[in-house]
């Protein structure tokens, strides 16, 4: 156990919605990344927070947006889901940006 | 887009044994980590390496670094069925957002 923890745990939508996915962080650490792993892929990075701040994003369409707040948890949000959005994903935190991560169990979205 | 790439792709041994595995990877780095995932569950960190260390221990891993070959093994000595799983080489190339590029990972399968 990390103690990075992950809501939901499952969720379906349908193509067009909207959804947000919770981290809350390991106690002490103010950093967190969020990755996408599709199924049988290595997880990909969607973007970084580091005290509140985007800390650096990766090759994903505006429409993935996110948010840390004051107590370093944060979340993500995709509009207009797509088919492939549907995909695990996961959210690490660490205390800085040079140190290793620690990720959380996942949330496994499906988009129909 | 993946930097590491291991190999092999799938490796099934028998409990006692040990297993090797390979990551290469095509930038300079700061950092390598090792990973494992347990059935498309969350990534379990299980040793980082520094670009100016050549090996490193953690129990029944160890871990080598070759950044001349731009390449990294894993070596679990004495392997249990408890070590079936997806593992996963990241690295971690610096410049500010210190995002992490995984692998496609290798699959560990430990008969007993």
């Amino acid at each position: 156990e990390t103690g990075v923890t992950q809501s939901p745990t499952h969720l379906i939508k349908t193509r067009g919605q909207q959804v947000t996915l919770r981290c809350s962080s390991q106690s002490g650490h103010n950093t967190v990344s969020w990755y996408q792993q599709a199924l049988g892929q290595g997880p990909q990075f969607i973007f970084q927070y580091y005290r509140e701040e985007e800390n650096g994003r990766g090759n994903f369409p505006p429409r993935f947006s996110g948010l840390q707040f004051p107590n370093y948890s944060s979340e993500l949000n995709v509009n207009a889901l797509e088919l492939d959005d549907s995909a695990l994903y996961l959210c690490a935190s660490s205390w800085g940006v040079y140190n290793e991560q620690f990720f959380g169990p996942g949330t496994r979205l499906t988009v129909l | 887009s993946q930097q590491g790439e291991e190999d092999p792709q799938a490796l099934s041994i028998q409990e006692g044994e040990n297993a090797t595995m390979n990551c290469s990877y095509k930038t300079s780095i700061n950092n390598l980590q090792w990973y494992r995932q347990n059935s498309g569950r969350g990534l379990v960190h299980l040793i980082l390496i520094r670009s100016n260390e050549r090996e490193k221990h953690s129990g029944r891993l160890r871990v080598t670094l070759d950044t001349s070959k731009k390449s990294s093994s894993l070596l679990i000595t004495a392997s249990r069925a408890a070590d079936t799983a997806s593992y996963f080489c990241a690295t971690d190339s610096g410049g500010g957002s210190e995002k992490l590029v995984f692998g496609k990972g290798m699959k560990l399968t430990v008969n007993p």
